[in-house]
């Protein structure tokens, strides 16, 4: 099945930075998902965007629907450690049965 | 809140056994996913439902079957496990929100290792 790209495949950053991480498709989709998961256990979601242009917080966490519908973008403002974990983007084209499709993977790194 | 839940969070089995994994949703969800995820590899799509007693094949069916006899229940079932399904294994729902807004919630996950 297909897989989003999804960049940085990695980061490390010090406590208190801000990051960002896209996600980038050759489909469209018009919902956008985001997800973080920790060691062991299932992904939470975080974000979800249903229009394009849509910019959407969450706490600390920012995320847009890209206007041309086939990216999305996560920041997250002022890191902390239990930001730690794998950060995934999914995107869904509504009409089928809601199946969802993933991106790679940012896995952030906080350096206390 | 979305509570999806997994009957497992760790499991070991032997090779040849057969292995029944159990998601249970409580948010009267129409569909209902089963993924695995490795390493390398990301979240793959074995099985999805989109009502009960409906099922259709994701990406790696192979080695795999489902069952959903009630709304809130989806099981995976491993016929005759092999130590190449040794994975993590993802339940998940969604349903179709106010607005044709959709949304997928997962599980715990259950940590499967077969011997």
């Amino acid at each position: 099945g297909q897989q989003l790209n999804q960049s940085p495949q990695s980061m490390f950053i010090q406590e208190g930075e801000d990051v960002s991480m896209n996600c980038t498709s050759s489909s469209i989709f018009n919902t956008w998902l985001w997800y973080k998961q920790d060691p062991g256990e299932g992904p939470v979601l975080l974000i979800a965007l249903y229009k394009a242009g849509e910019l959407t917080s969450n706490g600390r966490l920012t995320a847009q629907f890209g206007i041309t519908r086939k990216d999305s973008f996560l920041n997250i403002s002022a890191s902390i450690p239990s930001d730690v974990g794998i950060y995934f983007c999914a995107g869904l084209f509504s009409g089928g049965y809601q199946k969802v499709t993933f991106g790679t993977g940012t896995k952030l790194q906080v350096i206390p | 809140d979305v509570k999806v839940t997994q009957s497992s969070r760790y499991l070991v089995k032997r090779t040849g056994e057969k292995v029944f994994l159990e998601c249970v949703q409580d948010m009267d969800h129409e569909n209902m996913f089963w993924y695995r995820q490795d390493p390398g590899l990301g979240l793959r799509l074995i099985y999805f439902s989109y009502d009960v007693k409906m099922k259709e094949k994701g990406d790696i069916p192979e080695g795999y079957s489902v069952s959903r006899e009630k709304k809130e229940r989806f099981s995976l079932i491993l016929e005759s496990a092999s130590t190449n399904q040794t994975s993590m294994y993802l339940c998940a729902s969604s349903t179709r929100l106010a607005g044709g807004r959709d949304t997928q919630y997962f599980g715990p996950g259950t940590r499967l290792t077969v011997l």
